[in-house]
């Protein structure tokens, strides 16, 4: 099965602070997507990866950026992190074969600015 | 652009009733549709998807999900709830660029 692992289940940061959340999967997988989740309003898109060093804005940038150094590795940055980014922030990676599509997501970081 | 509607914020059930979590969408094209369930403080575990084929979409744990192109709605059954079924459900559709776009989510309680 594939993995997809986010280093930190819980985080705790000051405003102004630069924040990092990581993510690596274990499959080879090009497309890795950040989305974050806030209650009623679903999973929302921030950005995504379809290859190395590619990244693409998806509905919510603003306030965020994004690495892919690696392919196995997504990096969320928060450049300075404010207390309206206090949500729960999911990784996600993605195989396409054949037209069968299947997406695989992290555990989840909750992060809390104070 | 790409939507999904879950129009319940929570659904009720007894234990050992049938359950149905409602989605609708809106697409163009061919709709790739998706539910996944979220238990307490965790990530999200797929549960079942209709790529194509045949309308009734049996997935894990007993969940199955019907899509019907004329009510562009997906909504996921289950003949017989469990307590363990209680959860956030969420429906997504993949968009363009291999993106999923989510529904809101339905909290299920199932009460004994």
């Amino acid at each position: 099965d594939v993995k997809v692992t986010q280093s930190s289940r819980y985080l705790v940061k000051r405003t102004g602070e630069k924040v990092f959340l990581e993510c690596v999967q274990d499959m080879d997988h090009e497309n890795m997507f950040w989305y974050r989740q806030d209650p009623g309003l679903g999973l929302r898109l921030i950005y995504f990866s379809y290859d190395v060093k590619m990244k693409e804005k998806g509905d919510i940038p603003e306030g965020y950026s994004v690495s892919r150094e690696k392919k196995e590795r997504f990096s969320l940055i928060l450049e300075s992190a404010s207390t309206n980014q206090t949500s729960m922030y999911l990784c996600a990676s993605l195989y396409v074969r054949d037209s069968n599509y299947g997406y695989t997501f992290g555990s989840g970081t909750r992060l809390t600015v104070v | 652009a790409q939507s999904v509607a879950q129009p319940e914020d929570q659904v009720n059930v007894a234990e050992g009733n049938p359950l149905t979590v409602k989605c609708t969408y809106s697409v163009s094209g061919n709709p790739y549709l998706f539910w996944y369930v979220q238990y307490p403080n965790r990530g999200l575990q797929f549960l079942l998807k209709y790529i194509t084929g045949d309308n009734l979409v049996k997935g894990s744990y007993g969940f199955e999900a019907e899509f019907n192109k004329s009510q562009t709605s997906f909504h996921l059954k289950k003949p017989s709830a469990l307590v363990s079924d209680s959860a956030l459900y969420f429906c997504a559709v993949k968009s363009a660029g291999n993106m999923l776009t989510f529904g809101g989510g339905t909290r299920l309680m199932v009460k004994p």
